[in-house]
């Protein structure tokens, strides 16, 4: 595709759901990563993917937050039990490799919003 | 941990004066990337700079990075309303990419 898209835009979800959100990145991308970025903060990150490697999970707030990539394809970041504070807006880029001399390519972001 | 530092956190400035944003970092990067969010957007990439004491510039944005490779600026001059939004830097060291808390730019008429 021309951009790294995200759906869906907008979840609004009650307390104590699940949700899933999903990354599409630019085609031949093989790292693709998922931040936070809470109302007016900035970027934290979460989780990247390189290819086939073993995921970074570093980022990831608690054990109700997990993602998944197929290949070098789609993503999708879960959340369970969601609660209030994971309100934010969740943005997903890709770079042609994991590399400190890649940019990163942001898509658009699903803002979730817990009531 | 790595930290990377941003200042200040809001700027408001009268269009056409100018304008900083600073990233600072606790140990020394291997590069640094300047992004760029409008209000409502999503970060979009502006630059990188890989040399030590590098400077671009991008008509009126320069870029710097410090001679040891810890610190880096962005200099806006004679700011318009389109330059609003929100300077993130994002530092690199190995494997790790962190981005500073961003820069938000507000243009007053």
């Amino acid at each position: 595709g021309a951009g790294v898209s995200q759906s869906p835009s907008n979840k609004v979800t009650e307390k104590g759901k699940d949700v899933e959100l999903r990354c599409d990145p630019i085609s031949g991308h093989t790292a693709l990563y998922w931040y936070r970025q809470r109302l007016g903060q900035g970027l934290e990150f979460l989780i990247y993917f390189q290819g086939n490697s073993a995921p970074d999970k570093s980022g990831l707030p608690s054990d109700r937050f997990s993602a998944e990539r197929t290949g070098e394809s789609v993503s999708t970041l879960t959340i369970q039990r969601t609660q209030q504070e994971d309100s934010a807006v969740y943005l997903c880029a890709s770079s042609l490799i994991h590399s400190s001399y890649n940019e990163q390519f942001f898509g658009p972001g699903t803002r979730l919003t817990v009531l | 941990g790595q930290q990377v530092m941003q200042i200040p956190q809001y700027q408001h400035v009268q269009e056409g004066e100018d304008f900083t944003t600073y990233c600072n970092s606790s140990t020394t990067l291997s590069n640094i990337q300047w992004y760029k969010q409008r209000p409502g957007g999503h970060p979009v990439f502006l630059i990188q700079l890989v040399k030590s004491g590098e400077v671009k510039k991008q008509k009126r944005l320069t870029f710097q990075f410090g001679e040891a490779k810890k610190n880096s600026s962005l200099h806006i001059t004679a700011t318009q309303t389109t330059d609003v939004g929100t300077y993130f830097c994002a530092g690199h060291r190995y494997d790790k990419i962190i981005f500073g808390k961003g820069t938000r730019l507000h243009i007053l008429p």
